[in-house]
């Protein structure tokens, strides 16, 4: 079973200050197809997961270009280059193995003022 | 518009078995391209994987709950039913539902990550 690690746990920032969040993986996240299934979503309390980045570097419609992710293999990284109020909240790493099927979440890591 | 919805009981008792139903539109899980899985939330804890249902039909559950679980295409083609058995106090979460971006039928182009969410349902077992 894969098992996704996410640091740090917490982030405090400064409005307009840059942040990174790691996940890295305890199997190399590398699919048969040659392709990383490895997203990121953000959510804000009371509310659902939405996605930020799919196939660990991809932009989802309608995500600002501060956000960005990096990575291969077992590393991956998810960057906010200026924090915005809304961007506040949980953000998660998650992978997907198409075949056999298993999806695995990171476990969390809170963004939120200093 | 793609919207995904969850429903089912608030409140179930120990060892009940919980039947959840996941109700969208604007996508089909017929014909490629779709899947939904569930997903679910303890209060103050992470988000937690628990099942898919591909277009295909095949069906992936967690390993730690797979003994438990039962994903299906419902009587209706834009239902989803998930089935947890043996519930427990510490099954209270909030479930969702979410669409499965799978792949792109034309081109053969695989995305394999949840798109849209449901707004969740929360579920307490509780004697």
């Amino acid at each position: 079973e894969i098992v996704l690690t996410q640091s740090p746990l917490s982030s405090p920032v400064t409005l307009g200050q840059a942040t990174s969040i790691s996940c890295k993986s305890s199997r190399n996240l590398v699919h048969s197809d040659g392709w990383t299934y490895l997203s990121w979503l953000h959510q804000r309390p009371g509310q659902p997961p939405r996605i930020l980045i799919y196939k660990v570097y991809n932009r989802f419609a309608g995500v600002p270009d501060r956000f960005s992710g990096s990575g291969s293999g077992t590393d991956f990284t998810l960057k906010i280059s200026r924090v915005e109020p809304e961007d506040l909240g949980i953000y998660y790493c998650m992978q997907a193995t198409p075949f056999p099927g298993t999806w695995t979440f990171g476990q969390g890591t809170r963004v939120d003022l200093k | 518009q793609v919207t995904v919805r969850e429903s089912g009981p608030t409140v179930v008792k120990p060892t009940q078995t919980l039947t959840l139903t996941c109700t969208f539109s604007g996508f089909s899980l017929t014909g490629g391209g779709m899947s939904v899985s569930w997903v679910r939330q303890p209060p103050g804890k992470a988000l937690e994987w628990l099942a898919v249902i591909y277009w295909n039909g095949e069906e992936h559950y967690s390993t730690s709950l797979k003994t438990r679980l039962t994903i299906s295409k419902g009587t209706s083609e834009n239902q989803v039913v998930l089935r947890m058995t043996n519930m427990d106090p510490v099954d209270t979460a909030t479930y969702y539902c979410a669409r499965i971006r799978t792949n792109d039928v034309l081109t053969g182009y695989n995305y394999y990550f949840m798109d849209v969410w449901g707004n969740g349902t929360s579920v307490t077992v509780s004697s």
